[in-house]
């Protein structure tokens, strides 16, 4: 158990809908990550806060947004949804350092499927 | 382009037996490599972090190594057991951008009895 939490585990919606992800990072680590698995393209890194602030930005699209709260937990809203957002979507976490070299922890993920 | 590339695509071995997975990157500026162990339907786990004056490190049955100069790296598995059926991730992150982080397509490893 890594001690992310990602809530719901399955997602089933349809085309130009909007769904909420949620995340709860391991107690302590103050940056989360969002990710998308997808079985075309594989891993690719969406966006990372860190104590409540964006820090950075991967392949992100305009359609999506994310937020981290007072509480930690984050959120990725995934809005107008295509056929082609069906994917594994992980939340990660890392301790309290600032910095790249802190070990990763990965949720179970979220399985988005537009229909 | 920053880039990630890993081999094999697919492999299988026999429990107890040795293997040998590799990385080849061209991010630059380099901050760091990890491998991470992904089994079907589950999160990717930490096995190793790497950062430049690293050319080595262990965990457990695991042993990364990391060749800066030439941007390569490799995964060597000991002594496999059969819970080591998973895919494999390379991937590499550049220095002082976060956004930063690209993947490598992984290796599928399967151990047969």
């Amino acid at each position: 158990d890594s001690g992310v939490t990602q809530t719901p585990k399955h997602l089933i919606t349809a085309t130009g809908q909007r769904v909420t992800l949620r995340c709860s990072p391991r107690s302590g680590d103050l940056s989360v990550y969002w990710y998308q698995q997808s079985l075309d393209q594989g891993l690719q890194f969406l966006i990372q806060y860190y104590n409540g602030e964006e820090r950075a930005k991967g392949n992100i699209l305009e359609r999506f947004s994310a937020q981290q709260f007072p509480d930690l937990h984050s959120e990725l809203n995934l809005s107008s949804l295509e056929l082609g957002d069906s994917a594994l979507y992980f939340c990660a976490s890392s301790g309290s350092g600032v910095g790249s070299n802190q070990p990763q922890h990965f949720g179970d993920g979220t399985r988005l499927s537009i229909l | 382009k920053n880039q990630v590339e890993q081999s094999p695509q697919s492999l299988i071995i026999l429990e107890g037996k040795n293997c040998t997975l590799q990385c080849n990157y061209t991010v630059s500026p380099f901050s760091n490599l990890r491998w991470y162990k992904q089994d079907t339907g589950r999160g990717p786990v930490s096995l190793t972090i790497m950062t430049f004056s690293e050319n080595t490190k262990s965990n457990g049955r695991y042993t990364a190594t990391l060749d800066a100069d030439t941007k390569q790296s490799s995964l060597h598995i000991t002594a496999s057991q059969l819970s080591d059926s998973a895919s494999y991730i390379c991937v590499v992150s550049a220095r002082s951008s976060a956004s930063k982080i690209i993947f490598g397509s992984g290796t599928r490893l399967s151990i047969r009895p």
